[in-house]
């Protein structure tokens, strides 16, 4: 079975700069796993922050940014502001049986 | 503008059944592949169910055998049937679109309703 973990939480000084991470039980993240970053606030639907690894959704700025590093998904806050306070959430495409596997999510506190 | 309406959750005992709507506009349903995600109380989100431009259908094992996704093009609706139901099935249900580069999917989600709660329970 595929798991995705990501780190349960993380802080960050508004300002600061912050990389988020995804990675897969079994083996590396690349590419090929199309990962996509989603930001959530309580009660609210997912927003779309990333896709294809490193596409910025319309809308959203430039201090989100994605990436592989080393042998994992990343997503990288740049600037940090008091409004990304968020749940943050990757996913990577698997293929075969479950398809989409969505990883545990980071809690992100500004602070 | 891209707008999904999910309805139809509710209060349904263990072992009953429920089918979800999702109402979409501002493109057409069948030119995309759609999916159903759900989030559990305080817990993260989770792949449940996706219905590809072809009609290919697939599903999370979790739900696999007990949830059917649909859709009726006329209507420009997805649909998800949820029979069997147990208490870990308690969720809300978000329908979200797939996203494309191009002509390519991107193997995403691009749009999401605002989702609608699903509890299972006596």
């Amino acid at each position: 079975q595929t798991v995705v973990t990501q780190e349960p939480s993380f802080s960050v000084s508004p300002g600061g700069t912050v990389t988020l991470t995804c990675a897969l039980s079994s083996g590396s993240v690349s590419a090929s796993y199309f990962p996509s970053w989603y930001q959530q606030t309580p009660g609210q639907a997912p927003r779309t922050l990333i896709y294809r690894t490193n596409t910025r959704s319309f809308g959203v700025p430039d201090r989100f940014s994605g990436s592989i590093l080393g042998n994992k998904a990343a997503l990288t806050i740049t600037g940090a502001q008091a409004d990304d306070e968020s749940d943050y959430y990757c996913v990577l495409y698997v293929g075969s049986g479950n398809h989409w596997v969505f990883g545990g999510g980071t809690k992100l506190t500004v602070l | 503008e891209v707008q999904l309406v999910e309805t139809g959750g509710g209060l349904i005992q263990p072992g009953g059944s429920l089918r979800l709507s999702c109402a979409a506009s501002g493109f057409t349903i069948s030119s995309n592949y759609m999916n159903w995600v759900r989030q559990a109380p305080g817990k993260g989100l989770d792949w449940v169910s996706v219905i590809y431009r072809g009609g290919n259908t697939y599903y999370a094992d979790s739900v696999k055998g007990r949830f059917t996704i649909s859709r009726d093009n006329s209507k420009n609706t997805l649909y998800l049937q949820m029979n069997s139901l147990r208490a870990e099935d308690t969720a809300v249900y978000y329908c979200a679109r797939g996203g494309y580069t191009g002509y390519d999917p991107s193997y995403y989600f691009d749009y999401w309703g605002q989702g609608t709660l699903v509890t299972v329970s006596s």
